[in-house]
């Protein structure tokens, strides 16, 4: 059974204070990492996909970096925007069909 | 292009009440899927379709019901609404035959049982 688990679950950082969020996950043949941005009352707003081990993307103040075991958000001089739940998923298994397994969420709150 | 629709936005219903929650995507996407999304839970699959014609339970379909009408709108149906089935619900769709296998989800339907 695929398994993710995301630490913390809650993080408070003060704006420019550098921080990174762990998901661990098990998985038979992973197919894909995600990682998401949830804000209040919304849905999920797709981030990134990592497929293989040592592969990393960036997107503004955000990157995502990928292990055999475990992925990490890294968040760069973070910003009060920047507050939201992340939400990291894998896709394994049977193949490219096989819905994404989520994790319970990192809580960010930025300070200013 | 509006991506995933999801109706309604809001919904309180009766313990015992019917309805149904309706899904409908513009990406021409072969995949859909239902979840819901309670505190301290994270997102649970109820059912999803990987593609027209097909539907498959997830890890929390008791209670629920869903058609795949066709290939852009998928709907989810509670026959008889219990206080459980209070949650916030979301659709999603992927097309696996692309490159970019993400999921593209909606804004969620808040659904109070009373």
């Amino acid at each position: 059974e695929d398994q993710v688990t995301q630490s913390p679950e809650a993080l408070r950082l003060q704006e420019g204070e550098s921080s990174s969020l762990n998901c661990s996950y098990t998985v038979s043949g992973l197919r894909g990492l995600f990682w998401y941005r949830q804000d209040p009352g919304k849905g999920p707003e797709f981030l990134f996909t990592l497929y293989s081990a040592g592969e990393e993307k960036e997107k503004e103040r955000l990157k995502a970096t990928l292990t055999k075991k475990e992925s990490f958000l890294h968040i760069t001089a973070p910003k009060p925007e920047d507050s939201a739940t992340y939400l990291c998923a894998v896709r394994g298994t049977s193949g490219r069909n096989t819905p994404l397994v989520f994790g319970k969420g990192t809580r960010l709150s930025v300070i200013a | 292009n509006a991506g995933v629709t999801q109706t309604p936005k809001f919904q309180v219903l009766k313990t015992g009440q019917s309805m149904t929650l309706q899904c409908a995507q513009d990406m021409n996407h072969n995949s859909m899927y239902w979840y819901r999304q309670d505190p301290g839970m994270g997102l649970r699959l109820i059912y999803y379709s990987a593609s027209e014609g097909t539907t498959d339970k997830g890890e929390v379909p008791n209670g629920y019901n869903v058609s795949r009408l066709n290939k852009r709108e998928f709907s989810l149906r509670l026959e008889s609404a219990a206080p459980s089935q209070t949650s916030v619900y979301f659709c999603a769709s992927s097309d696996p035959s692309r490159v970019n296998t993400e999921a593209f989800f909606g804004q969620g339907t808040r659904l109070t049982v009373v």
